[in-house]
C-alpha cells in the first residue's frame, strides 16, 4: 500500500526566516507530485506539480519554490517567510499519467508565521 | 476568476435527511470531477468522482448528479449521519495533459443528531 508522509506536522516561524517542508511517498513508483496551500477555512490552491525527478512546474507565484530531488520526495521551501505564507500545506500524489485526476493527500503541515 | 464554484459555504441537515451540495464550473475542457471530504486538521480524501461522459455516479450513500449542458453537478448524501459532518470540496480537471486539479471553495456540512 502507498503511504505519504509529510514533515513537520506543524511549524511556528518568524517573518523573514527560511522554511523547508518535506513529503515522502512510499510504495509508488514515479508518481506525479503536488503541493497545495490552504488558508484556514479556505479552498485548496495548487502551488506546484512535478511529473518526474528534477522537474517542477509552478502554478502560482507565492515567493515559494519546490524541488524533487528523488522520485519519492518533494520539498517546498523559501528563504524568507511572509505573514501571508501562514496556512496548511498539503502534499499529494497521483498515478503517473497525462493529467491530475485522483489525488491522494498527506496529513499536512500547519505553518504559522509571526 | 473562480473556475469551480460551490454555491453554499455551509449547510446544516438533520440526521437521516439527504444533504445536497451543489457545484458549477466554467471551463468546458473539464471532464473529471472528484469530490473530496476533509475533516478538521486532516488532508482531504477522495469520496467519489464522475467523468463527463456519465450523468450519474453512485457509491453507497453518495451520489453525484452531473449536467454537462448546464455545467453543474451535485453531491447527494443520503441518510446523513453526524459522522458525515465535514467540509466537502468539488474539484475539476481536464484529462488532456493538464496537471491541475482545481478546487471549489468548499461546503461545510453539519449533520445534527
Amino acid at each position: 500500500a502507498q503511504t505519504i508522509h509529510q514533515w513537520p506536522v506543524a511549524e511556528i516561524k518568524a517573518v523573514g526566516s527560511p522554511l523547508s517542508l518535506g513529503c515522502t511517498i512510499k510504495g509508488k513508483s514515479s508518481p506525479n507530485l503536488y503541493w497545495y496551500w490552504q488558508a484556514t477555512g479556505g479552498t485548496l490552491q495548487q502551488l506546484f506539480y512535478s511529473i518526474t525527478v528534477g522537474q517542477v512546474e509552478s502554478v502560482v507565484q507565492l515567493n515559494l519554490s519546490a524541488s524533487r530531488p528523488k522520485d519519492d520526495q518533494f520539498i517546498l521551501s523559501t528563504e524568507k517567510l511572509l505573514l501571508s505564507h501562514s496556512g496548511f500545506y498539503l502534499c499529494a500524489w497521483s498515478n503517473r499519467g497525462r493529467s491530475a485526476e485522483t489525488l491522494y493527500f498527506g496529513s499536512g503541515t500547519r505553518l504559522t508565521v509571526l | 476568476q473562480q473556475q469551480v464554484r460551490q454555491s453554499s459555504q455551509s449547510l446544516t441537515v438533520w440526521e437521516g435527511e439527504t444533504a445536497i451540495l451543489n457545484c458549477s464550473y466554467e471551463n468546458s475542457a473539464f471532464d473529471y470531477f472528484p469530490w473530496y471530504q476533509q475533516f478538521p486538521g486532516e488532508g482531504p480524501a477522495l469520496l467519489i468522482a464522475i467523468r463527463s461522459v456519465s450523468d450519474k455516479k453512485e457509491d453507497g450513500r453518495f451520489t453525484i448528479f452531473f449536467n454537462k449542458r448546464e455545467k453543474n453537478l451535485s453531491l447527494h448524501i443520503k441518510d446523513s449521519q453526524p459522522g458525515d459532518s465535514a467540509t466537502y470540496f468539488c474539484a475539476a480537471s481536464a484529462s488532456s495533459g493538464s496537471w491541475q486539479l482545481i478546487f471549489g471553495s468548499g461546503t461545510q456540512l453539519t449533520v445534527m443528531p
